[in-house]
């Protein structure tokens, strides 16, 4: 259980387009998904903060116009990067979020396989 | 602010040697600890977890950790590695923040198994 898709997996994109990257949780509701971004050999490092049916919330240092984020859905967020460059060139990396159905207050986050995204 | 130090950017082994993989946390409260491991090509799957109670957790994978809140440690081991246990392995831990909890991640370590 509690498996997280990413779609697509990679995606290679010409300079100036925009690229989006869907996340979805397959066997479980998540009110809360995240994103990350990690470089090679490198953490990962949380860009924004879903939640269904309000703003994403950002990270310090993030543009929200850059990396547009919908979570229209309990099973289903959207990262959109607009207007891409080389520098976008990343793997991208959701997670979602479990509420355990005990109630307790543990949370635990199950991570999607990640997009790999080259801007040319 | 809370952080997360991983000392060790590789470490190699050989199969079926033990192994360590050393993390320091650092956290004003009592901190919710978690490792993760990430094959290539693949998403981080979680190994364990430590919110409270017992000290030592037992993970997936023959993988066990000990919280130790003297040394802010909390290092993952296993008795017996396997050559499919080579991966990146990280630490990291939930800091609570507005709009929810959150993950602070160490930055890896990777492991090599020699044969």
């Amino acid at each position: 259980g509690a498996v997280v898709s990413q779609h697509p997996s990679w995606v290679i994109c010409k300079s100036g387009t925009s690229v989006k990257i869907e996340c979805r949780s397959l066997d479980f509701q998540a009110t809360t998904m995240f994103w990350y971004r990690q470089f090679p050999k490198q953490s990962l490092m949380l860009m924004a903060t879903s939640n269904e049916g309000s703003k994403a919330t950002y990270e310090q240092g993030v543009e929200k116009d850059k990396f547009l984020i919908n979570h229209a859905s309990l099973t289903l967020s959207t990262l959109t990067v607009t207007s891409a460059h080389p520098e976008d060139s990343s793997f991208y990396i959701c997670s979602a979020r479990v509420l355990p159905a005990s109630g307790l207050s543990q949370e635990t986050q199950y991570f999607g396989p990640g997009t790999r995204l080259l801007v040319l | 602010a809370q952080s997360v130090t991983q000392p060790d950017i590789h470490i190699t082994v050989s199969e079926g040697a033990s192994l360590e993989l050393r993390c320091n946390y650092s956290y004003g409260a009592t901190p919710y600890l978690f490792w993760y491991v990430q094959s290539p090509g693949q998403g981080l799957q979680l190994l364990l977890k430590y919110f409270s109670g017992d000290t030592l957790v037992q993970g997936i994978k023959g993988f066990e950790a000990e919280f130790k809140r003297s040394q802010s440690s909390f290092n993952l081991r296993k008795p017996s590695v396997h050559w499919s246990d080579a991966a990146e392995y990280f630490c990291a831990v939930e800091r609570v923040a507005g709009g929810g909890n959150k993950l602070t991640f160490g930055t890896g370590t990777q492991l090599k198994v020699e044969l």
